[in-house]
Protein backbone atom coordinates (compact mmCIF):
# COMPACT_ATOMS: atom_id res chain seq x y z
CA UNK A 1 0.00 0.00 0.00
CA UNK A 2 1.33 3.49 -0.61
CA UNK A 3 2.19 5.87 2.51
CA UNK A 4 3.66 8.75 3.23
CA UNK A 5 5.47 10.07 6.63
CA UNK A 6 6.30 13.15 8.11
CA UNK A 7 7.76 12.83 11.13
CA UNK A 8 8.09 16.20 12.47
CA UNK A 9 4.48 17.70 13.22
CA UNK A 10 6.33 20.65 13.94
CA UNK A 11 8.93 22.31 12.53
CA UNK A 12 11.03 25.36 14.12
CA UNK A 13 13.41 27.91 12.45
CA UNK A 14 14.93 31.43 12.88
CA UNK A 15 14.67 33.65 9.65
CA UNK A 16 17.70 33.61 7.57
CA UNK A 17 18.32 30.01 8.70
CA UNK A 18 17.52 26.63 5.86
CA UNK A 19 15.10 24.59 6.82
CA UNK A 20 13.73 21.07 6.01
CA UNK A 21 10.40 19.57 5.91
CA UNK A 22 10.93 15.73 6.23
CA UNK A 23 9.14 12.78 4.12
CA UNK A 24 9.35 10.00 2.92
CA UNK A 25 7.31 7.47 1.15
CA UNK A 26 6.35 3.83 0.11
CA UNK A 27 4.91 3.16 -3.04
CA UNK A 28 5.22 0.41 -5.36
CA UNK A 29 6.77 1.53 -8.42
CA UNK A 30 8.24 4.57 -9.53
CA UNK A 31 6.66 7.33 -7.54
CA UNK A 32 5.08 10.43 -8.26
CA UNK A 33 5.74 13.22 -5.08
CA UNK A 34 4.12 16.64 -4.16
CA UNK A 35 4.45 19.29 -2.39
CA UNK A 36 1.84 21.48 -0.99
CA UNK A 37 1.58 24.33 1.48
CA UNK A 38 -1.64 25.48 2.97
CA UNK A 39 -1.95 28.56 5.20
CA UNK A 40 -4.57 29.78 7.45
CA UNK A 41 -8.00 29.87 5.77
CA UNK A 42 -6.80 28.85 2.79
CA UNK A 43 -6.98 25.99 0.17
CA UNK A 44 -3.84 24.30 -0.53
CA UNK A 45 -1.11 25.69 -3.15
CA UNK A 46 0.82 23.35 -5.28
CA UNK A 47 4.68 24.18 -4.40
CA UNK A 48 6.53 21.51 -6.70
CA UNK A 49 6.34 17.59 -8.27
CA UNK A 50 8.92 15.12 -8.75
CA UNK A 51 8.36 13.35 -11.62
CA UNK A 52 11.63 12.07 -13.30
CA UNK A 53 14.83 13.49 -14.49
CA UNK A 54 17.13 15.29 -12.34
CA UNK A 55 16.62 14.34 -8.45
CA UNK A 56 17.06 18.29 -7.49
CA UNK A 57 13.52 19.91 -8.03
CA UNK A 58 12.75 23.61 -7.91
CA UNK A 59 9.50 25.00 -6.82
CA UNK A 60 7.43 27.95 -5.99
CA UNK A 61 8.63 30.84 -3.56
CA UNK A 62 12.23 29.22 -3.57
CA UNK A 63 11.60 26.09 -2.23
CA UNK A 64 13.50 23.24 -3.62
CA UNK A 65 13.44 19.28 -2.70
CA UNK A 66 15.28 16.48 -3.56
CA UNK A 67 14.51 12.88 -4.22
CA UNK A 68 16.50 10.15 -3.01
CA UNK A 69 15.44 6.61 -4.07
CA UNK A 70 17.60 4.84 -1.88
CA UNK A 71 16.38 5.94 1.48
CA UNK A 72 12.82 7.04 -0.50
CA UNK A 73 13.01 10.48 0.86
CA UNK A 74 11.56 13.60 -0.53
CA UNK A 75 12.46 16.56 1.78
CA UNK A 76 11.70 20.02 1.31
CA UNK A 77 14.16 22.71 1.60
CA UNK A 78 14.79 26.17 1.42
CA UNK A 79 18.39 28.04 1.97
CA UNK A 80 17.32 31.24 3.87
CA UNK A 81 13.53 31.18 5.72
CA UNK A 82 11.11 33.66 5.69
CA UNK A 83 8.69 34.29 8.34
CA UNK A 84 6.10 34.72 5.50
CA UNK A 85 7.06 30.85 5.37
CA UNK A 86 5.14 29.81 8.36
CA UNK A 87 2.13 27.18 7.15
CA UNK A 88 1.22 24.04 7.03
CA UNK A 89 3.32 21.65 4.51
CA UNK A 90 2.19 18.83 3.22
CA UNK A 91 3.89 15.83 0.81
CA UNK A 92 1.64 13.48 -1.08
CA UNK A 93 2.94 10.72 -3.56
CA UNK A 94 0.99 8.97 -6.49
CA UNK A 95 1.84 5.88 -8.07
CA UNK A 96 1.97 5.97 -11.56
CA UNK A 97 -0.32 2.47 -11.62
CA UNK A 98 -2.50 3.61 -9.13
CA UNK A 99 -4.76 6.04 -10.97
CA UNK A 100 -4.69 9.68 -9.86
CA UNK A 101 -5.29 9.34 -6.44
CA UNK A 102 -2.78 11.66 -3.89
CA UNK A 103 -2.01 10.15 -1.00
CA UNK A 104 -0.88 12.94 1.49
CA UNK A 105 1.27 12.90 4.56
CA UNK A 106 -0.01 13.96 7.99
CA UNK A 107 1.22 17.57 7.58
CA UNK A 108 4.44 19.42 9.30
CA UNK A 109 3.88 22.63 10.63
CA UNK A 110 6.97 25.26 9.78
CA UNK A 111 7.34 28.03 12.58
CA UNK A 112 9.88 30.58 11.47
CA UNK A 113 10.85 33.31 13.83
CA UNK A 114 11.98 36.90 13.25
CA UNK B 1 -8.45 33.12 -13.93
CA UNK B 2 -8.02 29.26 -13.28
CA UNK B 3 -9.85 28.48 -10.31
CA UNK B 4 -11.74 25.45 -8.53
CA UNK B 5 -14.82 26.97 -6.29
CA UNK B 6 -16.38 25.30 -3.79
CA UNK B 7 -20.13 26.60 -2.10
CA UNK B 8 -20.53 27.34 0.61
CA UNK B 9 -17.52 27.88 2.39
CA UNK B 10 -18.94 27.43 5.73
CA UNK B 11 -21.79 25.44 6.91
CA UNK B 12 -23.56 24.83 10.18
CA UNK B 13 -26.17 22.07 10.19
CA UNK B 14 -27.71 19.75 12.32
CA UNK B 15 -27.67 15.83 11.89
CA UNK B 16 -29.79 13.78 9.64
CA UNK B 17 -30.62 17.21 7.40
CA UNK B 18 -29.32 16.80 4.05
CA UNK B 19 -27.06 18.98 1.93
CA UNK B 20 -24.62 19.40 -0.38
CA UNK B 21 -21.29 21.09 -1.20
CA UNK B 22 -20.98 22.35 -4.73
CA UNK B 23 -17.51 22.26 -6.23
CA UNK B 24 -16.51 24.12 -9.96
CA UNK B 25 -13.91 24.38 -12.21
CA UNK B 26 -13.48 26.22 -15.19
CA UNK B 27 -9.87 24.55 -16.31
CA UNK B 28 -11.43 21.73 -18.71
CA UNK B 29 -9.80 19.34 -15.95
CA UNK B 30 -11.21 15.14 -16.61
CA UNK B 31 -9.94 14.48 -12.72
CA UNK B 32 -11.53 15.68 -9.85
CA UNK B 33 -11.94 14.79 -6.07
CA UNK B 34 -12.83 15.12 -3.05
CA UNK B 35 -11.01 15.19 0.33
CA UNK B 36 -11.17 15.84 4.59
CA UNK B 37 -8.92 17.34 6.63
CA UNK B 38 -8.72 16.42 10.11
CA UNK B 39 -6.10 17.60 12.55
CA UNK B 40 -3.56 15.08 13.04
CA UNK B 41 -4.81 12.96 9.78
CA UNK B 42 -3.99 15.18 6.97
CA UNK B 43 -6.19 15.04 3.98
CA UNK B 44 -8.25 11.56 3.11
CA UNK B 45 -9.42 11.10 0.15
CA UNK B 46 -13.11 10.30 -0.31
CA UNK B 47 -14.60 10.13 -3.60
CA UNK B 48 -13.15 10.83 -7.19
CA UNK B 49 -13.94 11.23 -10.86
CA UNK B 50 -11.96 10.45 -13.57
CA UNK B 51 -14.60 11.82 -16.06
CA UNK B 52 -17.85 12.55 -16.92
CA UNK B 53 -20.24 9.54 -15.11
CA UNK B 54 -16.92 7.70 -13.63
CA UNK B 55 -17.27 7.97 -10.15
CA UNK B 56 -14.90 5.82 -7.51
CA UNK B 57 -14.75 5.89 -3.96
CA UNK B 58 -11.41 7.04 -1.97
CA UNK B 59 -10.12 5.95 1.64
CA UNK B 60 -13.60 7.08 3.58
CA UNK B 61 -16.37 7.07 1.89
CA UNK B 62 -19.10 6.44 4.41
CA UNK B 63 -21.73 8.88 4.60
CA UNK B 64 -21.08 10.39 1.40
CA UNK B 65 -22.39 10.79 -2.17
CA UNK B 66 -21.06 12.06 -5.29
CA UNK B 67 -22.34 12.62 -8.48
CA UNK B 68 -20.63 14.14 -11.95
CA UNK B 69 -23.25 14.68 -15.20
CA UNK B 70 -21.06 18.05 -15.82
CA UNK B 71 -17.66 17.86 -16.54
CA UNK B 72 -17.19 21.26 -14.59
CA UNK B 73 -19.03 20.17 -11.42
CA UNK B 74 -18.61 17.85 -8.54
CA UNK B 75 -20.94 18.21 -6.01
CA UNK B 76 -20.35 16.40 -2.63
CA UNK B 77 -24.00 14.82 -1.03
CA UNK B 78 -24.36 14.39 2.83
CA UNK B 79 -27.79 12.47 2.99
CA UNK B 80 -28.13 12.06 6.58
CA UNK B 81 -24.94 14.10 7.97
CA UNK B 82 -23.44 13.14 11.20
CA UNK B 83 -21.19 14.59 13.88
CA UNK B 84 -18.14 12.78 12.83
CA UNK B 85 -18.60 14.39 9.49
CA UNK B 86 -17.47 17.32 11.12
CA UNK B 87 -14.72 18.94 8.85
CA UNK B 88 -12.67 20.72 6.43
CA UNK B 89 -13.67 19.27 2.85
CA UNK B 90 -11.47 20.52 0.08
CA UNK B 91 -12.33 20.13 -3.67
CA UNK B 92 -9.34 19.25 -6.53
CA UNK B 93 -9.37 19.09 -9.65
CA UNK B 94 -6.35 18.17 -12.38
CA UNK B 95 -5.50 16.66 -15.39
CA UNK B 96 -5.44 13.29 -16.50
CA UNK B 97 -2.06 13.74 -18.60
CA UNK B 98 0.91 11.80 -17.44
CA UNK B 99 3.24 15.41 -17.26
CA UNK B 100 0.37 17.12 -15.12
CA UNK B 101 -0.42 15.46 -11.96
CA UNK B 102 -0.59 18.67 -9.58
CA UNK B 103 -3.84 18.91 -8.11
CA UNK B 104 -5.65 22.57 -7.68
CA UNK B 105 -8.00 22.81 -4.84
CA UNK B 106 -10.56 24.77 -3.68
CA UNK B 107 -10.80 27.32 -0.70
CA UNK B 108 -12.08 24.64 1.15
CA UNK B 109 -15.91 24.50 3.04
CA UNK B 110 -16.16 24.21 6.68
CA UNK B 111 -18.89 21.89 7.76
CA UNK B 112 -19.99 21.54 11.69
CA UNK B 113 -22.67 19.03 12.13
CA UNK B 114 -24.37 19.64 15.72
Amino acid sequence: AQSVAQPEDQVNVAEGNPLTVKCTYSVSGNPYLFWYVQYPNRGLQFLLKYITGDNLVKGSYGFEAEFNKSQTSFHLKKPSALVSDSALYFCAVRAYQAGTALIFGKGTTLSVSS
Amino acid sequence: EAQVTQNPRYLITVTGKKLTVTCSQNMNHEYMSWYRQDPGLGLRQIYYSMNVEVTDKGDVPEGYKVSRKEKRNFPLILESPSPNQTSLYFCASSTTGIESYEQYFGPGTRLTVT
